[in-house]
């Protein structure tokens, strides 16, 4: 049974940068039928997927026009799991985030989600 | 591509059927078409992918359907457990999801 454990702080301060890991258990990072996304939801902007990161022969990682440029996708083969990595946090980055599995276009799996306050 | 669900909310009673909605601002694969249910306090969890395909482990009251701009999630009887929000979302190179269908008890 595949799960995706998620782990990082819930508060981090304006300007700083947002850092969560995605453990995964029962799948590859590697795999190349599946990606691994991190997907964020709150009230204001209900889920929004931030980016995702995906083996086909080579590492790839595609993120959404909203953050691209803050934000980094990265996977780590030697612990099995994958981050996310957003840059110059503000208020509006405060949400709960997910990571999520993609398998035949669909999000499949979903972490538990890890509740993300912005706040000095 | 914009998702716009409806009705933001259905009141209806246990036993009863529920139809929710979702239309997309462009003609859309069915292939890239799914729908999620979220309780409160936990992550959506998957329902429908490929606007048809039940997931697994997901029971037959939960059907979906549609084509081209429309899609449709059915629940032919409500349960208990089915009072939740739905989303549906769409899968290409920047997904998006609907804003949610609230289904609460009448």
């Amino acid at each position: 049974q595949v799960q995706v454990q998620q782990s990082g702080p819930g508060l981090v301060k304006p300007s700083q940068t947002l850092s969560l890991t995605c453990a995964i258990v029962g799948d590859s990072v590697s795999s190349r039928s599946v990606a691994w996304n991190w997907i964020r939801q709150s009230p204001s902007r209900g889920l929004e997927w931030l980016g995702k990161t995906y083996y086909r022969s080579k590492w790839h990682s595609d993120y959404a026009v909203s953050v691209r440029g803050r934000i980094s996708i990265d996977p780590d083969t030697s612990k099995n799991q994958f981050s996310l990595q957003l840059n110059s946090v503000t208020p509006e980055d405060t949400a709960v985030y997910y990571c999520v599995r993609d398998h035949l276009w669909a999000f499949d799996i979903w972490g538990q989600g890890t509740a993300v306050t912005v706040s000095s | 591509i914009v998702l716009t669900q409806s009705p933001g909310i259905l009141s209806l009673s246990p036993g009863e059927r529920a139809t929710l909605s979702c239309r997309a601002s462009q003609s859309v694969s069915t292939t890239y078409l799914a729908w999620s249910q979220q309780k409160p306090g936990q992550a959506p969890r998957l329902l429908i992918y490929g606007a048809s395909n039940r997931a697994t482990g997901i029971p037959d009251r939960f059907s979906g359907s549609g084509s081209g701009t429309d899609f449709t999630l059915t629940i032919s009887r409500l349960e208990l457990e089915d009072f939740a929000v739905y989303y549906c979302h769409h899968y290409d190179n920047s997904p998006t999801f609907g804003q949610g269908t609230r289904v609460e008890i009448k």
